[in-house]
């Protein structure tokens, strides 16, 4: 499977602040990214998903990819409680995913 | 749209028995992949099927575990003379063809005595 590294966290945010997850990735052809969060106990919940160079927004949710650099990220803006979770960057490759190991966000109220 | 479904949730069993996991995918989704996921890991590629036909397994994948999708539709996953460290979440996920986003179930928690 390809490499996707992410920022280990833990990350602690205050309620209502900006959360950043940053996520590399091995294969320069990599062609599809997804964002998904995963409660503990949980299984990984689909949040956002990015084809293209540029951001995508979606609600306080962001992602960002720079495919030259090799670089996927999503923003968690208005940051909630609720939005405690574990964060996972996953990469198509061939069809499957490759993920990172998570992110784990607290969000402090 | 009814979700990915996993049955059952939870599975302890003792070590050396088998086990046998089942997952109905998303109706229209052609595309079935199983996952294992073990604790402060993301979830790891076991296999995965276009409608009957498994495309690919992993070379982590032991000749203990086979998986099946008769029909194109559910699929069941088999884990032969169980051993510790197989103790994991087994994830089912579905798609539809090509790059499009994968669902996730609930997954099935196996412990091994």
């Amino acid at each position: 499977q390809k490499e996707v590294e992410q920022n280990s966290g833990p990350l602690s945010v205050p309620e209502g602040a900006i959360a950043s997850l940053n996520c590399t990735y091995s294969d320069r052809g990599s062609q599809s990214f997804f964002w998904y969060r995963q409660y503990s106990g949980k299984s990984p919940e689909l949040i956002m998903f990015i084809y293209s160079n540029g951001d995508k927004e979606d609600g306080r949710f962001t992602a960002q990819l720079n495919k030259a650099s090799q670089y996927v990220s999503l923003l968690i803006r208005d940051s909630q409680p609720s939005d405690s979770a574990t964060y996972l960057c996953a990469v198509n490759d061939d069809y499957k995913l490759s993920f990172g190991a998570g992110t784990t966000v607290t969000v402090r109220a | 749209d009814t979700g990915v479904s996993q049955d059952p949730r939870h599975k302890i069993t003792k070590r050396g028995q088998n086990v046998t996991f089942r997952c109905d995918p998303i109706s229209e989704h052609n595309r079935l992949y199983w996952y294992r996921q073990t604790l402060g890991q993301g979830p790891e590629f076991l296999t995965y099927f276009q409608n009957e036909a498994q495309l690919e397994k992993s070379r982590l994948l032991s000749d203990r575990f086979s998986a099946e999708r008769p029909k194109g539709s559910f699929s069941t996953l088999e884990i032969q003379r169980t051993e510790q460290g197989d103790s994991a979440m087994y994830l089912c996920a579905s798609s539809l063809e090509g790059d499009q986003p994968q669902h996730f179930g609930d997954g099935t928690r196996l412990s091994i005595l």
